[in-house]
């Protein structure tokens, strides 16, 4: 059964970056299939931040890219998420999931880590 | 930008609702890759339909998806009280990334 479990830091601070790394289990990241970050500030909607193959090759939703940096590291089962220049519209819970055609079929997810963006 | 869905839908127990999802041709219209999920409160989303008109395993029968155009529906038929959640859509681009619909919350009545 494949997991996902984010992590990283609850609280950054304005203009600092915000780093989270989604581990897997339950399935080797190297055999294929798309990972994906995906946000949802509180009370609001979700949104697509980006997803990498387990190549590295990586999709970037064009509101974000110049701030957004997508890593894969297929000997730790991991992928991470950097976010510069973080201001407190960057708050929200943070997902992580599978995604099997980089098409926005999500699936499974994690359970989601809270960043809240605050002096 | 992202899709169009109602911003709430309600339905009494046993009845059918439909919640539609708006694109462009450059994303619901010009792809068969359209997903729904369900959201509950303080959970992670979870996949009901894939490509336009697919049921995960385990998912109910009491869920369905089509599309016509530019719009992508999803139906709930048997309505239930545990239906009673957030709904999303999400399409693949041409622009080769994916978009989210901004959310229906589905009350049962």
């Amino acid at each position: 059964q494949v997991q996902l479990q984010e992590s990283g830091p609850g609280l950054v601070k304005p203009s600092e970056t915000l780093s989270l790394t989604c581990t897997v289990s339950g399935y080797s990241i190297s055999s294929g299939f798309y990972w994906g970050w995906i946000r949802q500030p509180p009370g609001k909607g979700l949104e697509w931040i980006g997803n990498i193959f387990h190549s590295g090759r990586t999709y970037h939703n064009p509101s974000l890219k110049s701030r957004l940096t997508i890593s894969i590291d297929t000997s730790k089962n991991q992928f991470s998420l950097k976010l510069s220049s973080v201001t407190a519209a960057d708050t929200a819970v943070y997902f992580c999931a599978r995604d099997r055609i980089a098409a926005g079929e999500f699936d499974p997810w994690g359970q989601g880590t809270l960043v809240t963006v605050s002096s | 930008s992202a899709l169009t869905q109602p911003a709430s839908v309600s339905g009494s127990p046993g009845q059918s609702i439909t919640i539609s999802c708006t694109g462009t041709s450059s994303d619901v219209g010009g792809y068969n890759s359209v997903s729904w999920y369900q959201q509950h409160p303080g959970k992670a989303p979870k996949l009901i339909i894939y490509d336009v008109s697919n049921r995960p395993s385990g998912v109910s029968n009491r869920f369905s998806g089509s599309k016509s155009g530019n719009t992508a529906s999803l139906t709930i038929s048997g309505l239930q009280a545990e239906d009673e959640a957030d709904y999303y859509c999400t399409s693949y681009t041409s622009s080769d990334t994916v978009v989210f619909g901004g959310g229906t919350k589905l009350t049962v009545l």
